[in-house]
C-alpha cells in the first residue's frame, strides 16, 4: 500500500497571504505506460462533500478559481494557494489513484486567523 | 448536469447489513467507474473499493475486503455497495464519487450502527 504523508496538518493563514501544503508517497506516482502521475487534490468544506481541485499532478479541475496551483513529481508534490480566501477553509486531501488500494493523505485543515 | 445522488441516512444494530445506493445522472454510465470512500466521525478519508461499471470488475481495501459487495445496475445507473456484519466503527458518511479523478461525489449518507 502507498503511504500518503501531508505535511502540515493545520495551516493558520491571514487572508490575502500564500498558503501552501506538502504530500508526499512512498512510491513513485508516475505511470511510465502514460506519462501521467496519479496525484490529486481535493478540499472538504466544513459540512460538504470533497471536491476535486487539482487533477494529474498539476491540472486545475473544472471551476477551480487559478490561485489554486498543483505541482512536484515522482513522489514530491505542493499544493499552493496564491492568496488565502476566507472561502478556502477547510480540509486539503491528497489522493494517489497510481495503484490500488487508493490512499488518501491525513489532511490539512486550513483555516483563517 | 453531472450529479450522483445517494440514499438516505440509515441506523443499523452490530451484525447487520445495509446497502446504499449511488444513483449517476447526466453522463455516459455504463463507460465509467465507481469509488466508494468513507469517513468516520470527526476523521480523514478512506478509500473503500471501486467497480467497474462496463465490466463489473472490482477491487476493495484489504480493511473491508469480505464483507464489502459493490454492484451496478446499468438500467437504472445506479451503483450499490454493501456493508454486512456491521460494526460499531463502520459508523460513518459513505460517499460514492465517480471514476477517474474522483469529480463528481454523491452528498453522502450517514450510516449510523448502534445497539
Amino acid at each position: 500500500e502507498i503511504v500518503m504523508t501531508q505535511t502540515p496538518l493545520s495551516l493558520p493563514v491571514t487572508p490575502g497571504e500564500p498558503a501552501s501544503i506538502s504530500c508526499r508517497s512512498s512510491q513513485s506516482l508516475l505511470e511510465s505506460h502514460d506519462g501521467n502521475t496519479y496525484l490529486d487534490w481535493y478540499l472538504q468544506k466544513p459540512g460538504q462533500s470533497p471536491q476535486l481541485l487539482i487533477h494529474t499532478a498539476s491540472y486545475r479541475a473544472s471551476g477551480v478559481p487559478d490561485r489554486f496551483s498543483g505541482s512536484g513529481s515522482g513522489a514530491d508534490f505542493t499544493l499552493k494557494i496564491s492568496r488565502v480566501e476566507a472561502e478556502d477553509v477547510g480540509v486539503y486531501y491528497c489522493l494517489q489513484r497510481i495503484d490500488f488500494p487508493y490512499t488518501f493523505g491525513q489532511g490539512t485543515k486550513l483555516e483563517i486567523k | 448536469q453531472v450529479q450522483l445522488v445517494q440514499s438516505g441516512a440509515e441506523v443499523k444494530k452490530p451484525g447487520a447489513s445495509v446497502k446504499v445506493s449511488c444513483k449517476a445522472s447526466g453522463y455516459n454510465f455504463a463507460n465509467s467507474g465507481i469509488n466508494w470512500v468513507r469517513q468516520a466521525p470527526g476523521q480523514g478519508l478512506k478509500w473503500m473499493g471501486w467497480i467497474s461499471v462496463f465490466t463489473g470488475n472490482t477491487r476493495y481495501a484489504q480493511k473491508v475486503q469480505g464483507r464489502v459487495t459493490m454492484t451496478t445496475d446499468t438500467s437504472t445507473s445506479t451503483a450499490y455497495m454493501e456493508v454486512r456484519s456491521l460494526r460499531f466503527d463502520d459508523t460513518a458518511v459513505y460517499y460514492c464519487a465517480r471514476d477517474g479523478a474522483l469529480d463528481v461525489w454523491g452528498q453522502g449518507t450517514t450510516v449510523t450502527v448502534s445497539s
